[in-house]
C-alpha cells in the first residue's frame, strides 16, 4: 500500500515562502500517476492546489498558479510545493496525495501550516 | 466559492437512513468520490466510482448519480457516521479538482 508523509516547517512568516515536501513509499513515483497537493484551511473544507507527473507536465487551481510551484525529485521519489508571497489565509493543513485515474486514491497525514509573524 | 454544492448539515435518526447530494456540472462527465473526516484527522474516502467502496468501507455507504448530482446513502446510520463528509471530482475541464462545500452529519 503507498503511504505518503509530508514535512516540512510548521511555521511561516507574512511574504515569505512556504515549502513542503512529499515523500512516498512502496510505490515509485516514476511509474505513473499524477501526485498532487490538498490543503485545508481550519474550519472550511479541501481545496486542491495542484500537480504534478513524474515527467514534469503539472495543473494548478487557477486561484493559486501565480503563486505555486510543484517540483518532483525522482531520485529521491519525493515531490514537492513551494508556495510564495503567503499571507494568513494560506494557514491551513497541507495534504499530498496521489491521483489514481478520477479518484484521489492515497492521501498524507497533513501538516499544519501557520502564517504568522 | 465550490463548483460542487452541499447542504451544510444534515441530521439522521440512529439506525434511520439519510442521503447527501452534491451537484455540479462536473458531474454530468466524471463520477464524484464521497469522504467522510473526523475532527483531526484526514479525509478517508468511503465512495467512489459507480458505487464503489474501498476496502474496510462500510456496505452501508453506498453512491449514485443522475444527471449533475451525486448522492451519498448512509443506511442503516451509526453513531460513528457522524463527521463531514466532502464530494469530490474533476472540474469540467477534466485536468483540475473540485470539492463541495461539505456536509456536517448528525447521528441523533
Amino acid at each position: 500500500q503507498v503511504q505518503l508523509q509530508e514535512s516540512g516547517p510548521g511555521l511561516v512568516k507574512p511574504s515569505e515562502t512556504l515549502s513542503l515536501t512529499c515523500a512516498v513509499s512502496s510505490f515509485s513515483i516514476s511509474s505513473g500517476y499524477h501526485w498532487g497537493w490538498i490543503r485545508q484551511p481550519p474550519g472550511k473544507g479541501p481545496e486542491w492546489i495542484g500537480n504534478i507527473f513524474h515527467s514534469g507536465t503539472s495543473y494548478f487551481n487557477p486561484s493559486l498558479r501565480s503563486r505555486v510551484t510543484i517540483s518532483v525529485d525522482t531520485s529521491r521519489n519525493q515531490f514537492s510545493l513551494k508556495l510564495t508571497s503567503v499571507t494568513a489565509a494560506d494557514t491551513a493543513v497541507y495534504y499530498c496525495v496521489r491521483e489514481a485515474y478520477d479518484i484521489l486514491s492515497n492521501w498524507g497525514q497533513g501538516t499544519l501550516v501557520t502564517v504568522s509573524s | 466559492s465550490s463548483e460542487l454544492t452541499q447542504d451544510p448539515a444534515v441530521s439522521v435518526a440512529l439506525g434511520q437512513t439519510v442521503r447527501l447530494t452534491c451537484q455540479g456540472d462536473s458531474l454530468r462527465s466524471f463520477f464524484a468520490s464521497w469522504y467522510q473526516q473526523k475532527p483531526g484527522q484526514a479525509p478517508v474516502l468511503v465512495v467512489y466510482g459507480k458505487n464503489t467502496r474501498p476496502s474496510g468501507i462500510p456496505d452501508r455507504f453506498s453512491g449514485s448519480r443522475s444527471g449533475n448530482t451525486a448522492s451519498l446513502t448512509i443506511t442503516g446510520a451509526q453513531a460513528e457516521d457522524e463527521g463531514d463528509y466532502y464530494c469530490n471530482s474533476r472540474d469540467t475541464s477534466g485536468d483540475h479538482w473540485v470539492f463541495g462545500g461539505g456536509t456536517r452529519v448528525t447521528v441523533l
